[in-house]
């Protein structure tokens, strides 16, 4: 059974270019949420999407967007990109939409901007 | 504002003492309380995780504590073990909403 999987794994962009990650949950998960991780930090909240909606949206800026299909899979969209955008980011999948439930990570995408 | 808090940012402990890694917490519609574990590379792994109804729950050699008085919760590993070397994160979340908020990280160090 495959876990999360995540797509790239590293990633170098241009500051003021856009970016797509993907993301393949865990079997049988039909939530994934996204996370922001920086240097030194805990992962951050971006936002959950379920059932091909987002579903609740952390302290980010709109120019973070994302989509999740209807086999569950979903992208996280940076537009616009800043410096400040270099990080790990992680998709996390759950069975459950709600809390009460733990998430299961992939390995991350490792986003740098220069 | 933080609102889990892990104030040590690195424990190194001999191989088959206990570990005990601390998480405080601020706010109190916090019901469920994960730890996570992170290797370089790799994305967080699911250790244990404990609801607002209890104070201990146990897996294996892995054992966590809820305070909810004191707003605090700890992971202990007995007996450590040198692959347990890597940052832990302490989670958590309220049941009316998806997100977990997480804990800046403890890089736990195992000594042979």
């Amino acid at each position: 059974d495959a876990g999360v999987t995540q797509s790239p794994t590293h990633l170098i962009k241009t500051r003021g270019q856009q970016v797509t990650l993907r993301c393949s949950p865990k079997s049988g998960h039909d939530t994934v949420s996204w996370y922001q991780q920086a240097l030194g930090q805990g992962p951050q909240f971006i936002f959950q999407y379920y059932e091909e909606e987002e579903r609740q949206r952390g302290n980010f800026p709109d120019r973070f967007s994302g989509h999740q299909f209807p086999n569950y899979s979903s992208e996280l969209n940076v537009n616009a990109l800043l410096l400040g955008d270099s990080a790990l980011y992680l998709c996390a999948s759950s069975p459950m939409t709600g809390g009460g439930t733990e998430a299961f990570f992939g390995q991350g995408t490792r986003l740098t901007v220069v | 504002d933080q609102q889990v808090k892990q104030n040590s940012p690195s424990l190194s402990v001999q191989e088959g003492r206990i570990s005990i890694l601390n998480c405080d917490y601020t706010n109190s519609m916090f019901d469920y309380f994960l730890w996570y574990k992170k290797y370089p590379a790799e994305g967080p792994t699911f250790l244990i995780s404990i609801s607002s109804i209890k104070d201990k729950n146990e897996d294996g050699r892995f054992t966590v504590f809820l305070n909810k008085s004191a707003k605090h919760l700890s992971l202990h590993i007995v007996p450590s073990q040198p692959g347990d070397s890597a940052v832990y994160f302490c989670a958590a979340s309220d049941s009316g909403t998806y997100k977990y908020i997480f804990g800046t990280g403890t890089r736990l160090k195992v000594l042979a």
